[in-house]
Parts: C-alpha cells; structure tokens; sequence
C-alpha cells in the first residue's frame, strides 16, 4: 500500500522553512525519509520506528503519529543543497518489505 | 567501504538478449534489494533477499531472475524484456532489522544501471 505524500512540489527561498508529509490508511511499522538529487541514488535521512517518536539532525527533522500513521520531515533554514525530490517509505510490518510515496520535488532558491 | 557498486551503470539490450546486472556491497549487510524506477517516479520494490535467501518477490515477471551467490553480491538476470521495462535499476543494501533503541544506517544504493530495451 503506497503511502500518500503533500505536497507534491515546493519552492522555497534560502532560509524558509518546509514541512512535508506522509500518511498512511494501514498501521505502520516504520516510516523512512530519503533524498534523491536529480541522476543520483536516493540518500537515507532517517527512520522513525512505531512508538511515536520525533528525530532529527542537523536542520532537517521528521515526526510520527501513529495513532494517525502520519510522518512529517521538516526542514528548516532550507540550503540549495537541500534541493531534490524527497521519498518517504513505509513499512507496514516488522521485515524489509518498504514501499515509497510517490515523492516531493523540493526547490531552494537564492 | 560504505559504498554499494552497481555494473555496469548504462545497459542497452534487445528484446532477444540475455544481460545481467550485478551488485556489489561490502558493508556486512544481510538484507539487499532490486529496485525499479522509472523517471520522475518513486522507487517500487522488485525484490528483498535476506541471509541470501530470497524473502520478498513483488510479483516480478519470469523474464527478470534474481540471483545472490554470496553474502556480498546480488545479480539481477534479464531475458525477453520488452521495452516498458526501460528503467533505471537500483540495489540496496541494510543492516537487516530497525530495532528500537538500536542505530540503524537505512538503506545504502547503489547508483543504478539506467536500461534501455530496444
């Protein structure tokens, strides 16, 4: 079951912040976070495992509600580099079968 | 080494042809996956190996056929493609389970054989 990600498409200025989503109908076992820049291979972020945690490094930090199996990956003070398309994949059940959003088109512009 | 190696990185192949595509890791990862994506979509998962054994087939047509001879290598075998199987191929790896309270790295790619059936 592909999760649903929004927005699908956002631009933002250097400094501004993002929120994206992720969400679910099925309970989730995992949610994970992934960059991929425009020829490159997706890049893992972070994994947020049931139990409702929030995690984070650096400027980029991400949230789950399980009781709404609903994620959400916050960027803050954006950087050009943050520029690419970001996946979430989630996992319904505790095993390696994870399935990707179709994905947000991130743009940061000096 | 925390690289997964994907060969070869551009493939064009005809509808009659045999090819594989191979994956390499050395990061002691047991779990490792074939991926297909095409462009501007998301990865969708073709299959999941653990402990070298296959564990997930996505209902794949027969004409791809996955082989993992060791712990550290992964061979996607093609035959018969058609050309909506262009795409661009992607392996990964993983340390295996995300466990609570334990430090778990995602999944490592490689950075994918881009193919073309003609």
């Amino acid at each position: 079951q592909q999760p649903v990600q929004s927005p699908q498409a956002v631009i933002l200025r250097e400094g501004e912040d993002a929120v994206i989503n992720c969400s679910s109908s099925k309970a989730l076992y995992s949610v994970h976070w992934y960059r991929q820049k425009h020829g490159e291979a997706p890049v893992f972020l972070m994994i947020l495992l049931k139990g409702g945690e929030q995690k984070g490094h650096d400027k980029i930090s991400a949230s789950f509600n399980e009781k709404k199996q609903q994620s959400s990956l916050y960027l803050t003070a954006s950087q050009l580099s943050y520029s690419g398309t970001y996946f979430c994949g989630t996992a319904m059940e505790y095993g390696n079968k994870l399935v990707f959003g179709a994905g947000t088109i991130l743009r940061v512009k000096s | 080494d925390t690289e997964v190696t994907q060969t070869p990185k551009h493939l064009v192949m005809g509808m009659t042809n045999k090819k594989s595509l191979k994956c390499e890791q050395h990061m002691g990862h047991r779990a490792m996956y074939w991926y297909k994506q095409k462009a501007k979509k998301p990865p969708e998962l073709m299959f999941v190996y653990s402990y070298e054994k296959l564990s997930i087939n996505e209902s794949v047509p027969s004409r791809f056929s996955p082989e993992c001879p060791n712990s550290s290598l992964l061979n996607l075998h093609l035959h018969a493609l058609q050309p909506e199987d262009s795409a661009l191929y992607l392996c990964a790896s993983s340390q295996g389970q995300a466990l609570q309270g334990h430090p778990w790295l995602g999944y490592t790619f490689g950075s994918g054989t881009r193919l073309t059936v003609v």
